[in-house]
């Protein structure tokens, strides 16, 4: 089955920081899509990015970028001089199977001012 | 742009009670999927429908039943509620996915918190 790892439980980064959010998949697919989402404190799950992994170039979005490596099967994702409101829980996600995603286990972002 | 509506927002429930919850996806989405998040937890894939049929089934108790309706809503019924039922429930939509897994984006509503005493 379809894994995700985020290693990273908890980080803590001061206000404009860069920080790198890792996320390492497994996966029996030669095709398949790899997600992120976030969760701020309010508790919505925010749809961020899908990508194919016939598409290894990275992507920018804003403040916002991931990595995709094959090579390493990871697909990590950069935000730029972070902020306070980035401060939530990010999950990376894949599907399974039948399972529509399988999500990590998040990495839980403190952005402190 | 309209999002995923979930109803109600909280739930307090005892022991053994029953609890429905309600989902509206976004408009001319025709498939959706529950999902349970214990506290501190990632997301845990319950089921999904599509087209008013079931058409994936994940770890879902057998006290827990659902449906999709004709106007693409879903209900989630849950009986015999247990203290470790107590999370948050999300419903997510999306477009014609097919059967058998999905690689379409799923757009998740704000969730409903189930609290069982």
């Amino acid at each position: 089955a379809q894994k995700v790892t985020q290693a990273q439980t908890e980080i803590s980064v001061v206000e404009k920081e860069d920080v790198t959010l890792d996320c390492v998949y497994e996966t029996r697919d030669t095709t398949y899509y790899l997600f992120w989402y976030k969760q701020p404190p309010s508790g919505e799950l925010v749809f961020l990015i899908r990508r194919n992994s016939f598409d290894e170039q990275n992507e920018i979005s804003g403040r916002y970028s991931w990595n995709f490596q094959k090579s390493t099967s990871s697909f990590n994702f950069t935000i730029t001089a972070s902020q306070v409101v980035d401060s939530a829980v990010y999950f990376c996600a894949l599907p399974s199977g039948n399972t529509p995603l399988v999500f990590g286990k998040g990495t839980r972002l403190s952005v402190i001012a | 742009a309209a999002g995923v509506i979930q109803s109600p927002r909280h739930l307090i429930k005892e022991k053994r009670e029953t609890a429905t919850l309600k989902c509206y996806p976004i408009p001319r989405h025709d498939t959706v999927y529950w999902y349970q998040q214990g506290p501190g937890q990632d997301p845990q894939f319950l089921i999904s429908f599509y087209e008013k049929m079931q058409s994936d089934k994940g770890s879902i108790p057998d006290r827990f039943s659902a449906q999709q309706f004709s106007d693409y809503h879903s209900e989630l019924n849950m009986s015999s509620l247990e203290l470790g039922d107590s999370a948050l429930y999300f419903c997510a939509s999306s477009l014609n996915p097919g059967q058998g897994g999905t690689n379409e984006k799923l757009f998740f509503g704000s969730g409903t918190q189930l609290s069982v005493l």
